[in-house]
């Protein structure tokens, strides 16, 4: 991967519990974004958090940003089958210029069984 | 859901042939972006727009090239397809901030290509 990668790769859970996925990246960034892509679909944008911050919510998620490690992980809290889907990690490199090239991770699947 | 529509959902050509990927939004974005993604795998730019009349290419390297006349269109064409073209290619979008490179993108629902 150019800069994203996503851990687990692959990650099966049962509904109600809680599923945790990390990216980890190699340059600096401007900010980092998740994404939802539901099988066969476009990709949905969940939650951004700038590179000033360190935690961000957003109803059952939760995102937390280290960039002295370079790492980010999201937390979807009380997991339901819809959940089912790839998430994906995106980051704006800090030097990268106003063109927002985002650089997606290579994803997480999400299987949430009921 | 966002206001960006892609056509065909899928499409199966032979190869040689030309074929135009659609994509349309109707919410007044300035920036359009073109993606190729591959099952299981992730995303890869190959084209992207700031406005009417600018395109450049992505970091994906693309036989395919695209074209923006008005705001709302940007169409990707391929003149001749090949097998190796065959994949998913989703288009999206996102608002101009100034110079601010912190726009969420808004995607479709992607064109899945199958060049025979």
């Amino acid at each position: 991967s150019q800069q994203g990668e996503e851990d687990p790769q692959a990650l099966s859970i049962q509904e109600g519990e809680n599923a945790t996925m990390n990216c980890s990246y190699k340059t600096s960034i401007n900010n980092l974004q998740w994404y939802r892509q539901n099988s066969g679909r476009g990709l949905v944008h969940l939650i951004l958090i700038r590179s000033n911050e360190r935690e961000k919510h957003s109803g059952r998620l939760r995102v937390t940003l280290d960039t002295s490690k370079k790492s980010s992980s999201l937390l979807i809290t009380a997991s339901r089958a819809a959940d089912t889907a790839s998430y994906f990690c995106a980051t704006a490199p800090l030097y990268g210029g106003a063109t927002n090239k985002l650089i997606f991770g290579t994803g997480t699947l999400l299987a949430v069984q009921p | 859901e966002a206001d960006i529509y892609q056509t065909p959902r899928y499409l199966v050509i032979g190869t040689g042939k030309k074929i135009t990927l659609e994509c349309s939004q109707t919410m007044g974005h300035d920036k359009m972006y073109w993606y190729q993604q591959d099952p299981g795998m992730e995303l890869h730019l190959i084209h992207y727009s700031y406005g009417v009349n600018s395109t450049e290419k992505g970091d994906l390297s693309s036989e395919s090239t695209v074209s923006r006349i008005r705001t709302e269109h940007f169409p990707l064409t391929l003149e001749s397809a090949r097998p190796s073209h065959t994949s998913q290619y989703l288009c999206a979008s996102s608002e101009r901030q100034g110079s601010s490179y912190n726009s969420p993108l808004h995607f479709g629902n992607g064109t899945r290509l199958t060049v025979t």
